[in-house]
Order: structure tokens, then C-alpha cells, then sequence
């Protein structure tokens, strides 16, 4: 049962322009949320993370909004670029669930140059 | 420093082989994750340890899957017998003490049983 979902398993976007990358969590007890960004061959690498007791949080070209009433927090990347072309895994961690975080299935961005 | 290390990076066997895949954590670190990747359910946890104890087992397929956590810098991942279903990308990642922030991923294993 997943308790994270990414419901566009693909986006493509022009470069230059905006990328928006969905999630959407079911377990209202989830306090701490996190971007991954993965490339072929890799691991996933950390990119931004959000914690509950805010509704946005910018690191230069990536912004992440939470909205905790509707469950659901987005990834903002302005303008994206084609190194951005990617796998980004939304992640979430509850404290009653032991600090482990559970990861959606995946959007795989490309950036058209 | 050096980061998770994860060895095989890749592995192809036959269905009803045994299948050992190992972890190195980095140092400092003491909680140690499993996950499985797969299209359809994406990151799956399999196992985390903290302090070289297993703290959930839950995502575990089957008994065919195992997890030790020998020391505290390494871990192992054994699937016996091993099924085509089995494939996947197998992912370690571990964390620092005290810390319930990001983890830390290795550069996975990719296991194809035939």
C-alpha cells in the first residue's frame, strides 16, 4: 500500500522553462519530506527537503511547497536545464513510523534543450 | 570521504542460486537502510538497522530474503533461493548518528536472475 505516490510516472519540459514535479501522501502523521534526484547507473542523491511546520522552502533554482490540508507537496524547478533531466523520488518520514522515510514510485524528467 | 559502498554492481544469475549483496556504510554512520526499486512500486525499504540491530524487517518479501548487519560498517542482503521476480535494483544507504534527516545512498545493485 503506498503511503507516497507520484501519480506522473513522466514529464517533459522545454528548457528554460518551468519543471513541476507532484506527490501525494496519505499518512497525516508525516512531518519531514524530501526530493531525491536519481540518474541512470546511480544512487539517489538528496536535493531539498521540507519540514512540516512550513509551507515552502527554496534552495536557488528548486522550491518545494507543502500543503498539509490537501496532503500533497510539489518540487519547483525554474528555469530547468538539461542537466536536470532525471528520476525525482518524493520521500516522506513520520516519527510513529520510526524515522524511516517512505519513497513514491518515481517521475523521470526530461529537459528538451 | 568515501560514500556507501555497494558491491556487486551488478549481478546475473540463475533462478534457484543464492544471491549475496554487501554494503559498506560510511563511517560515523550507525543506521543502515535496504531498499528494493522496482517500475511499479518505485523505492521499497526491505530492512533498516540501527546500531547493528534490525528496527524493522516488515518490507522483506519472503523467508527467502535476509539482512545482517555483521558490524557496525558493514551489511549483507541474501536472497536464497533466488526467482526471476527477484530482479531489481537492490539500493544500501545509511545515515549519521543521531540524525533522522536524508539518508545516504550507495550506487545500488542491479540483480537480473534468470
Amino acid at each position: 500500500d503506498q503511503q507516497v505516490k507520484q501519480n506522473s510516472p513522466s514529464l517533459s519540459v522545454q528548457e528554460g522553462r518551468i519543471s513541476i514535479l507532484n506527490c501525494d501522501y496519505t499518512n497525516s502523521m508525516f512531518d519531514y519530506f524530501l526530493w531525491y534526484k536519481k540518474y541512470p547507473a546511480e544512487g539517489p542523491t538528496f536535493l531539498i527537503s521540507i519540514s512540516s511546520i512550513k509551507d515552502k522552502n527554496e534552495d536557488g533554482r528548486f522550491t518545494v511547497f507543502l500543503n498539509k490540508s490537501a496532503k500533497h507537496l510539489s518540487l519547483h524547478i525554474v528555469p530547468s536545464q538539461p542537466g536536470d533531466s532525471a528520476v525525482y523520488f518524493c520521500a516522506a518520514r513520520g516519527r510513529e513510523t520510526g524515522n524511516q522515510f517512505y519513497f513514491g514510485t518515481g517521475t523521470s524528467l526530461t529537459v528538451i534543450p | 570521504d568515501a560514500g556507501v559502498i555497494q558491491s556487486p554492481r551488478h549481478e546475473v544469475t540463475e533462478m534457484g542460486q543464492e544471491v549475496t549483496l554487501r554494503c559498506k556504510l560510511i563511517s560515523g554512520h550507525n543506521s543502515l537502510f535496504w531498499y528494493r526499486q522496482t517500475m511499479m512500486r518505485g523505492l521499497e525499504l526491505l530492512i533498516y538497522f540501527n546500531n547493528n540491530v534490525p528496527i524493522d524487517d516488515s518490507g522483506m518479501p519472503e523467508d527467502r530474503f535476509s539482512a545482517k548487519m555483521p558490524n557496525a560498517s558493514f551489511s549483507t542482503l541474501k536472497i536464497q533461493p533466488s526467482e526471476p521476480r527477484d530482479s531489481a535494483v537492490y539500493f544500501c544507504a545509511s545515515r549519521p548518528t543521531g540524525w533522522a534527516g536524508e539518508l545516504f545512498f550507495g550506487e545500488g545493485s542491479r540483480l537480473t536472475v534468470l
